[in-house]
């Protein structure tokens, strides 16, 4: 019974590709993250969704993108790779009502690590 | 802008002791959550343990426990009766109550060993 899951679980890629991270989750929650732990394993928020909307970007270049395609997915695509981008990509979900301004506590996925060569 | 610091960048105990892992934070707002969070070598990363702000009393599951003390600023998670499973690297965290982004923002993380 996995509450949130992320596939792939480890990517390893050239610079310059494009790539995708899926997340899903059969929790009913209606917000969903983006995470990055660098290196130095620092946990930094990088997009919020609520009910399919963006609510946040944190200074998160371009080349990545968010897709939510429902409630219940949130997938991440990145264009041309670089080797910064390599760290470890989490997803979480949370009951929120981000319109009301309620928050609740996150349930992480198992982590996606991409390594850029 | 909200911070969270952990001092202690590694710790270690011997298997049924009890440790005591520091964190503080800085922040204007007055109704806000503090977590615990712990990632074990598996990379997941694991409520530990939740706190409202303004719940006078500390929360508490099962063998771990914090110390809040609102006007410190100070989280304080103990682990009593530490386990080899134990054996990780927690994060505390801190989110606005009433927020309507969730951001759930990190302290540096402090590694714990358990020894045998």
């Amino acid at each position: 019974d996995t509450a949130v899951s992320q596939t792939p679980k480890y990517l390893v890629t050239q610079m310059g590709n494009d790539k995708s991270i899926k997340c899903e989750q059969n929790l009913g929650h209606d917000t969903m993250y983006w995470y990055k732990q660098d290196s130095k394993k620092f946990l930094k928020i990088m997009f919020s969704y609520n009910n399919k909307e963006l609510i946040i970007n944190e200074t998160v270049p371009n080349r990545f993108s968010p897709k939510s395609p429902d409630k219940a997915h949130l997938n991440l695509h990145i264009n041309s790779l670089e080797l910064g981008d390599s760290a470890v990509y989490f997803c979480a979900s949370s009951q929120n009502d981000l319109s009301g301004g309620s928050t609740d506590t996150q349930y992480f996925g198992p982590g996606t690590r991409l390594t850029v060569l | 802008a909200q911070t969270v610091t952990q001092s202690q960048p590694e710790m270690s105990v011997q298997e049924a002791e009890t440790v005591t892992l520091s964190c503080t934070y800085d922040t204007s707002e007055s109704n806000y959550y503090l977590f615990w969070y712990k990632q074990p070598p598996s990379r997941q990363m694991i409520l530990v343990i939740r706190q409202e702000a303004y719940k006078q009393q500390n929360a508490t599951e099962n063998r771990f426990s914090v110390n809040f003390q609102k006007a410190a600023k100070s989280f304080s998670l103990k682990i009593s009766d530490s386990q080899l499973g134990d054996t990780a690297m927690y994060f505390c965290a801190f989110m606005k109550r009433w927020s309507n982004t969730g951001k759930l923002i990190f302290g540096q993380g402090t590694t714990l060993q358990v020894k045998p």
